[in-house]
């Protein structure tokens, strides 16, 4: 089947922790996307690659890095200088910009 | 810079009854607008995407339509099911400046009761 995978779904982090969620797709698609979503917010982008080793700074990247060394794979590092880590995490991807997003299943980020 | 409002924030309807979801953009210089549905705690549903060229788009019971002038899209929800609960976002592409990223609405989230 193809689409995007995220994992964990949950995942608990210590203050101080550095923590990555995965995201992988199958789709052959070009372009990839970080969004966090806040409860009463909308979603609000972190980072997005529009090809493999380029990425480029969303709207919130404090705090974040992710790569890009291959195609199907775009991980998010969440490193202790990001205060307000919890939130729901989501990957997406499209063909290309402007193109029509599909998204992961999520990753539930929660600071202990 | 681009703003997305949905209004109403939540909206609860009988099975059967036909609705209207609002969603208005600041910026009308839009490439494209999406609707997404969302259920709680997964991920985004990808429902329509119309482009800046195209009036409206349909899909089963789901018809969206969009005027970039007034900057507003609907999506219009035929014969409601108690399965069409959920969150719908819409999100919107472009705007002065060419941006490549999608701008999301805070959502409305929709209650279909048996």
């Amino acid at each position: 089947d193809g689409g995007i995978t995220q994992s964990p779904k949950y995942l608990f982090r210590k203050e101080g922790q550095n923590v990555t969620l995965s995201c992988e797709q199958n789709l052959n698609h070009d372009a990839m996307y970080w969004y966090r979503q806040d409860p009463g917010q909308g979603l609000r982008l972190i980072y997005y690659s529009q090809i493999v080793n380029d990425f480029q700074k969303g709207d919130i990247a404090e705090g974040y890095s992710v790569s890009r060394e291959k195609k199907e794979s775009f991980p998010l590092t969440v490193t202790s200088a990001q205060k307000n880590p919890t939130a729901f995490y989501l990957c997406a991807s499209a063909t290309s910009f402007y193109n029509e997003q599909f998204f992961g299943p999520g990753t539930r980020l929660t600071v202990l | 810079k681009q703003e997305v409002t949905q209004i109403p924030a939540a909206l609860s309807v009988p099975e059967g009854e036909n609705l209207v979801l609002n969603c208005s953009f600041t910026d009308s210089a839009i490439y494209n607008l999406q609707w997404f549905r969302q259920d709680p705690g997964k991920g985004l549903t990808s429902l329509l995407l119309i482009q800046s060229s195209q009036r409206e788009q349909t899909s089963g019971r789901l018809n969206a339509s969009l005027d970039k002038s007034s900057g507003r899209s609907t999506l219009y929800i035929a014969a409601s099911q108690p399965g069409d609960s959920a969150t719908y976002l819409c999100a919107v592409s472009g705007g002065q400046g060419g941006s490549e990223k999608l701008v999301f609405g805070k959502g409305t989230k929709l209650t279909v009761n048996p």
